[in-house]
């Protein structure tokens, strides 16, 4: 099962930001948040990863809390092309062959 | 450099039949991994190969298999087909394994 729990879904409009919740209770002290998002019938896209610390490039941030059982992906400006669903996964860098997906967050960029 | 590649993208097979998928990943990344995708399901680990050797396995029936060949290349085969192995089939690739992986489009199957 997924170690990580989102809404289902959300709204966002163009130019503001969208802020992506995600719970990670269980999260142990080495295992890093990662943000993958899929557009419509594509394969899913790495955003962004982060341990303990805030991680900002050129997508996206990702605000970690400093228990680090949440975190939030924020998109700074959305556009109707950030349309997607968002997953959020709890995993270890470099030994993680197998990455568990949960439903993720299904986000709708509205003109 | 080009992204993962998957042949073919779109494919419709009948119950009984088998299939075979080919990805190839980012050149130099040794890592391939497969995932199947369906509504009901969401997305789920297949295996994973690294220097053609299977490293790890998810909970799928034996008539899923895959191999990789030295070149890094990967192909998985799908024998005896059911309607429930309508899915859409995602390979990525990572230099060395690990939770940072880049995917292909994707490879729809549907089964009649």
């Amino acid at each position: 099962d997924a170690k990580t729990t989102q809404p289902p879904s959300m709204d966002c409009a163009e130019g503001r930001a969208a802020n992506l919740p995600c719970n990670h209770s269980t999260i142990s002290g080495n295992e890093y948040v990662y943000w993958y998002r899929q557009i419509h019938s594509q394969g899913p896209q790495y955003i962004i990863h982060g341990l303990k610390n805030n991680e900002t490039n050129e997508m996206a941030s990702l605000i970690i809390t400093e228990d680090r059982k949440s975190s939030t992906l924020i998109l700074p400006h959305a556009t109707l092309r950030d349309t997607a669903v968002y997953y959020c996964i709890v995993a270890l860098p470099y030994s993680n062959y197998q990455l568990i997906w949960g439903a993720g967050t299904k986000l709708i960029i509205k003109p | 450099k080009a992204g993962v590649t998957q042949t073919p993208r779109y494919l419709i097979k009948t119950r009984g039949q088998q299939v075979t998928l080919s990805c190839s990943p980012i050149s130099g990344h040794r890592s391939v991994s497969w995932y199947q995708q369906t509504p009901g399901q969401g997305l789920q680990f297949l295996f994973e190969y690294f220097s053609e050797t299977q490293r790890n396995k998810g909970n799928f029936p034996g008539r899923f298999s895959g191999r990789q060949f030295s070149n890094s290349r990967s192909e998985m085969n799908v024998s005896t087909l059911e309607l429930g192995d309508s899915a859409l089939y995602l390979c990525a690739s990572s230099p060395q394994g690990g939770a940072e992986q880049f995917f292909g489009p994707g490879t729809r199957l549907t089964v009649l």
